[in-house]
Order: C-alpha cells, then structure tokens, then sequence
C-alpha cells in the first residue's frame, strides 16, 4: 500500500463549478498535511497547509481533515482556467528526529471553460 | 519566486559523466531537503539537512549521489557516473518549521 493515495486523474470541472480532490494516508503518526499545485514543467507551489481536523478556508480553497479516517481533501470553488493543474498531496512524516514529505502521484485537474 | 534558488535550472549530460546542482534556501531556514520527481509521480524524498547536518537519507540514494551543506547555509548535489535512470527533475527545499517552500527545480537529462 502506497502511504499517500490520490486518484490519478485527470479530473475534469467546468469553469465555475466546485473541483474536489482527495487523498489518503497510511501513516496514523502525521501531523502536518499540505496541498501543493505544480503546473507542468514547473515546481510545486504550496496552496494550503492543515493539522486539525475539520475545515480551513483560504479564498477559494477550503482544505478537509479527518484523522480518524486518515483522510484529508481540497475544495477549490469558482473554479477558473488557471486552476488547471496537478495538485499534490503532501504528509510530513517524522522519522528518527527527521521530517519528510511523503507525496502522492497528484490529481491532474483541468477546468473547461 | 519562493526565495529558493537552484542552479543550473537544466542539465545536459552524457552517461556516465559526473554533475552538480546547487540549492540556495531562503536565509532564515535551517532545514534543507532534497527530493527527485519523474514524469507523472510526486516528488520523492531523497535527503534532509538540519543547519550543516545530514540527518536523513533515503535508500533511493545510492553511493553515486552525495550531498553536502557546508557551513549550513547553500547545498550541494552531486551524481557521479550518471546513468539514464537518474534523469529526473531535482527539487530542492526549505524549511524553518514543517512548511516546505520549493526551489524551482533542476531539470536533468542523461543521454
């Protein structure tokens, strides 16, 4: 088993509408849960950050946590063109006094206007 | 720009050659974090400094890649004896807590 899950993809959303992306963990030790967005041929950029359950909002993008599930999702509302990407979904993971981001393969998201 | 820079940002080389990549972090960050990204999958950790100190490495790195923090401020990356597989997209991080800011990524190709 993989330790951090996403579907592949690719998710396809109208512009306007709510894109919603998932992802599953396996380490029940994390902590820290981030959402990054790579455009293609660039890096990734963080969008979001979370480390209790329930919800957090920035602007468009509401970020999900549920521990007990070992789950955590992103909301991105009013989509728009320009959220056509790959969102990855990052754990830390600590290690022997060492901290990692373990990541899934991303969801490639494309908005169709 | 997250304040982290690498260099160079592509490189070309033939297999079997050495190469290697610099990391600039953003100054305040004493954590540093190398990971590597293939085509279609997430980025995957390959080693972690904490000021000049190696504190993790993963078993992806073999003993071709070595990688230094001299006096805990710039790394460095190293790949000797290149090979095919090892063409990646090299992204480098930093931290002063758990939120990692990304460089924007040292492109390596082996012919």
């Amino acid at each position: 088993q993989k330790e951090v899950e996403q579907n592949s993809g690719p998710l396809s959303v109208p512009e306007g509408a709510i894109a919603s992306l998932n992802c599953t963990y396996s380490d029940r030790g994390s902590q820290s849960f981030f959402w990054y967005r790579q455009y293609s041929g660039k890096s990734p950029e963080l969008i979001m950050s979370i480390y209790s359950n329930g919800d957090k909002e920035d602007g468009r993008f509401t970020a999900q946590l549920n521990k007990a599930s070992q789950y955590v999702s992103l909301l991105i509302r009013d989509s728009q063109p320009s959220d056509s990407a790959t969102y990855l979904c990052a754990v830390n993971t600590l290690i022997q006094g060492a901290q990692k981001l373990v990541f899934g393969q991303g969801t490639r998201l494309t908005i169709n206007p | 720009d997250t304040g982290v820079s690498q260099d160079p940002r592509h490189k070309i080389t033939k297999r079997g050659q050495n190469v290697t990549f610099r990391c600039d972090p953003i100054s305040e960050h004493n954590r540093l974090y190398w990971y590597r990204q293939t085509l279609g999958q997430g980025p995957e950790f390959l080693t972690y400094f904490q000021n000049e100190a190696q504190l993790e490495k993963s078993r992806l790195l073999s003993d071709r890649f070595s990688a230094e923090r001299p006096k805990g401020s710039f790394s460095t990356l190293e790949i000797q004896r290149t090979e095919q597989g090892d063409s990646a997209m090299y992204l480098c991080a930093s931290s002063r807590a758990d939120t990692q800011y990304f460089g924007p990524g040292t492109r390596l190709t082996v012919l």
